[in-house]
């Protein structure tokens, strides 16, 4: 079975730290995302990342950055969090690119920022 | 740019009846993929069904299947004889064929009364 875990299921933090979010996948996939999920908004993509070190912004990527050093591992960053960026963020990672391949979703980190 | 809109916020339905979940999508593409996803409370999304838009036949997955309209842009779940483990957040998602991201609806939360 495909696997993927994110560090924190809750995280509490104040505005202007410096927030790490991280996201493990265990079967190889290439691809791997960032998703943020807000009621009757659906899911929005935040980043993408199709290789290690190589990535690309999704619809929403103001206020956030990312980081894939090794294949198995990305990052999400909060430089200065906002308390607008108070969200369910979801990790996802697939196999391929395009076509019918699966996305596979981590359990989520429900971030709140006061 | 591909919009995903799920025009139901909340359905409900009697344990072992049938419900239909809408979904209508906007593209100019002529070849991409639809998926339902199923998010339980406090569980990991799973993908419940997908549908190849070039594919005629409507996907069917056990009690799960797709009324797929692609002159209408309509991309329709039905559950059928519902269970209590049903109960969840259900998101339509479009992608296409050469692309890595799913653009998603702004889900249906479903109830399953007993």
């Amino acid at each position: 079975d495909v696997k993927v875990t994110q560090s924190s299921r809750y995280l509490v933090k104040r505005t202007g730290e410096k927030v790490f979010l991280e996201c493990v996948q265990d079967m190889d996939h290439e691809n791997m995302f960032w998703y943020r999920q807000d009621p009757g908004l659906g899911l929005r993509l935040i980043y993408f990342s199709y290789d290690v070190k190589m990535k690309e912004k999704g619809d929403i990527p103001e206020g956030y950055s990312v980081s894939r050093e090794k294949k198995e591992r990305f990052s999400l960053i909060l430089e200065s969090a906002s308390t607008n960026q108070t969200s369910m963020y979801l990790c996802a990672s697939s196999w391929g690119s395009g076509g019918a391949y699966e996305q596979y979703f981590g359990p989520g980190t429900r971030l709140t920022v006061t | 740019a591909q919009t995903v809109t799920q025009s139901q916020p909340e359905m409900s339905v009697q344990e072992a009846e049938t419900v239909t979940l809408s979904c209508t999508y906007d593209t100019s593409e002529s070849d991409y993929y639809l998926f339902w996803y199923k998010q339980p409370p406090s569980r990991q999304m799973i993908l419940v069904i997908r549908q190849e838009a070039y594919k005629q036949q409507n996907a069917t997955e056990n009690r799960f299947s797709v009324n797929f309209q692609k002159a209408a842009k309509s991309f329709s779940l039905k559950i059928s004889d519902s269970q209590l483990g049903d109960a969840a957040m259900y998101f339509c998602a479009y992608r296409r064929n050469a692309g890595n991201m799913l653009t998603f609806g702004g889900g249906t939360r479903l109830m399953v009364k007993p």
